[in-house]
């Protein structure tokens, strides 16, 4: 089946310091890639959806000056979380949807990148 | 407005007892509905969807339109069963999943 994966798996850093996780369809290309951030017990909300080679596009109330999405190829986006504070700690998780295809409507999913801000 | 209804945090049943796990949504159009699972220390993955009318590990799911649900039920519940269920909803057109907030389905042997 199709496998999304993220880098890192988790991480710690100051708080001011940027981050950046990659997410990656290793064995399929994806037109259309998903960012979600989960709380603890909680469900996923939709941050951003990212294009190859267009701007994403925010959900509302998501800031898209701290939260940079770059969609460079059809196997990578990246979410760049700048100057990071306390609470932008969470689980950020994306989603790679299939070009084409008998899956044509199904998102796979990564494993998901803890992030906590000092 | 799009939204999905899951009314259970919590769900605890016997191995071998029937379970529902219920879904309700918003949504003025045709959507696509969903079930997805969270195994424990695993990603999220697709267990079934409505459009494909099929049964994945005994689970079947039927989208009722009068009653905007979409339950997920299994006649006899396994041990393995035991996970994070979410439902979710695509809107006609649409590329994003709406997600409801998860039941916690635990089966006890």
């Amino acid at each position: 089946g199709a496998v999304v994966s993220q880098h890192p798996s988790w991480v710690i850093c100051k708080s001011g310091t940027s981050v950046k996780i990659e997410c990656r369809s290793l064995d399929f290309q994806a037109t259309t890639m998903f960012w979600y951030r989960q709380f603890p017990k909680q469900s996923l909300m939709l941050m951003a959806t990212s294009n190859e080679g267009s701007k994403a596009t925010y959900e509302q109330g998501v800031e898209k000056d701290k939260f940079l999405i770059n969609h460079a190829s059809l196997t990578l986006s990246t979410l760049t979380v700048t100057s990071a504070h306390p609470e932008d700690s969470s689980f950020y998780i994306c989603s790679a949807r299939l070009a084409g295809g008998p899956g044509l409507h199904e998102q796979f999913f990564g494993p998901g990148t803890r992030l906590t801000v000092l | 407005a799009q939204r999905v209804t899951q009314p259970e945090k919590l769900l605890s049943v016997f191995k071998g007892a029937p379970v529902e796990l219920k879904c309700n949504y918003s949504y003025s159009g045709s959507p696509e509905l969903f079930w997805y699972v969270q195994y424990s220390r695993q990603r999220l993955q697709l267990l079934l969807r409505h459009i494909s009318r099929e049964s994945i590990k005994g689970f079947t799911a039927d989208l009722n339109k009068g009653e905007t649900s979409f339950h997920l039920k299994k006649p006899f519940a396994q041990e393995e069963d035991s996970a994070m269920y979410y439902c979710a909803l695509k809107g006609q057109g649409a590329q994003k999943l709406v997600f409801g907030q998860g039941t916690r389905l635990t089966i006890n042997p």
